[in-house]
């Protein structure tokens, strides 16, 4: 079955920009989680969807915010971008509503801000 | 001081050698642990888990063992290949509900051939 797809691979912006990233999971996947990583900070929680619902949020700005839509697909956006939010965002797609160690990730997407 | 970069420990073992990987973990509540494996210009891929309820837990080369007094997870690779060469991190699942997975800093992992 396919896998997480997530697009763009790779984006380039500037400072004071907006980016929106998309998630699409695993059919059958209902819980999506976004992750940052960076060499500083490494693998960080941003948010945890399921249902269309976000249940868990991690220690973030404001600018950084999501969504789920009906078919599960997911997307999350960073308004007015720093220099310091150049990194790999992650997308998980979970098979489980909680509880699962088991998360299968994307290829992520490179977020260059200059 | 100034922090550029968390430093990520190396392992550099020889193929055919055992890997052995050392994470730490601090919340003594923490009841369900999972390793990860990332290749360059990949996402992470699990590998393996363990709950708190076992010492140990073996997969195909893969081992992992809990030590719950010292809050201490050893992951291990039999028969190291070179294909395994990656950053190898630790986790811990989130006893709030949910799916939320805190990281490890990381382990490069270097197979010498």
């Amino acid at each position: 079955k396919a896998g997480v797809t997530q697009t763009p691979r790779y984006l380039i912006k500037t400072r004071g920009q907006q980016v929106t990233l998309s998630c699409s999971p695993i059919s059958g996947h209902r819980s999506v989680s976004w992750y940052q990583q960076t060499p500083g900070q490494g693998l960080q929680f941003l948010f945890e969807y399921f249902s269309e619902t976000q249940r868990n949020k991690g220690n973030f700005p404001g600018r950084f915010s999501g969504r789920q839509f009906s078919n599960s697909r997911s997307e999350m956006n960073v308004s007015t971008l720093e220099l310091g939010d150049s990194a790999l965002y992650l997308c998980a797609s979970i098979p489980v509503a909680g509880g699962s160690g088991e998360q299968f990730f994307g290829p992520g997407t490179r977020l260059t801000v200059l | 001081g100034e922090s550029v970069g968390l430093h990520l420990p190396t392992l550099s073992v020889q193929e055919g050698d055992n890997s052995i990987i050392n994470c730490a973990y601090s919340n003594s509540a923490s009841d369900y642990f999972i390793w990860y494996k990332q290749e360059s210009g990949k996402g992470p891929q699990f590998i393996i888990d363990i709950r708190s309820n076992m010492d140990k837990r073996q997969g195909q080369r893969v081992t992992v063992l809990l030590n719950k007094t010292v809050k201490h997870l050893s992951p291990q690779i039999a028969a190291t290949q070179p294909g395994d060469s990656a950053v190898y991190f630790c986790a811990e699942l989130d006893t709030g509900g949910g799916n939320k997975l805190t990281f490890g800093t990381g382990t490069q992992l270097k197979v010498e051939l």
